[in-house]
């Protein structure tokens, strides 16, 4: 079985800050990690992925998450929080034979202040 | 190359009623997954096709059902409509190739499915 869990529901942050989404994961398998955000009214689009080629991974937009096998976390970064981050943010695990099946955590909304 | 689509947008039906959502996966994918999202469970997987054949299932009960095509596109059918079945309904499309679960998933903008 595979469980996420996003700690902290919502995230404030001033424009210009280091962004921090804290995602910890739970697997019989090894992980493959990914990170979607999703903006109102929109479907989930592909922020990054770790499938075991590199501990840290840089994805869109000047995101990036390390994976932390000892702490079972994967973490998601950026250095300098944009206006137009503001979105939710879905922490998910697969592996193994689960084929087709990702499993999310609850999501974490980030809210950019100017 | 264009993405995932869904149809229709947004779907408004009553208690008891059946609804068909369809879904067109990236060309050339043959892996169609399909989600709930709903702001009290959250994403919940319901179930996975590849090449006309459904490979996993979630914990949903036999209301919801699914199926693929020969040309990959997919459609899922609740029957017997519940208020709580009032959701977001997200399809999404990996390529398949690698044959087991690690593929990465390309979502569509989902339908919206209000129960009345």
């Amino acid at each position: 079985a595979q469980s996420v869990t996003q700690l902290g529901s919502h995230v404030s942050v001033s424009e210009g800050a280091l962004v921090l989404l804290r995602c910890n994961y739970s697997s019989s398998v090894p992980p493959y990690l990914f990170w979607y955000v999703q903006y109102p009214n929109q479907g989930l689009q592909l922020l990054l992925k770790y499938t075991s080629a590199a501990t840290l991974v840089k994805g869109i937009n000047g995101f990036e998450a390390e994976f932390k096998k000892s702490e079972t976390s994967f973490h998601l970064t950026k250095p300098s929080a944009h206006m137009s981050d503001a979105a939710e943010y879905f922490c998910a695990v697969t592996g193994g034979t689960s084929y087709g099946k990702l499993t999310f955590g609850q999501g974490t909304i980030l809210t950019v202040h100017p | 190359k264009a993405g995932v689509t869904q149809t229709p947008r947004y779907l408004i039906k009553t208690r008891g009623q059946q609804v068909t959502l369809s879904c067109s996966p990236i060309s050339g994918h043959r892996s169609v997954s399909w989600y709930q999202q709903t702001p009290g469970q959250g994403l919940q997987f319901l179930f996975e096709y590849f090449s006309e054949t459904q490979r996993n299932k979630g914990n949903f009960p036999g209301r919801f059902s699914g199926r693929q095509f020969s040309n990959s596109r997919s459609e899922m059918n609740v029957s017997t409509l519940e208020l709580g079945d009032s959701a977001l309904y997200l399809c999404a499309s990996s390529s398949g190739t690698s044959g087991g679960s690690t593929d990465t998933q390309y979502f569509g903008p989902g339908t919206r499915l209000t129960v009345l």
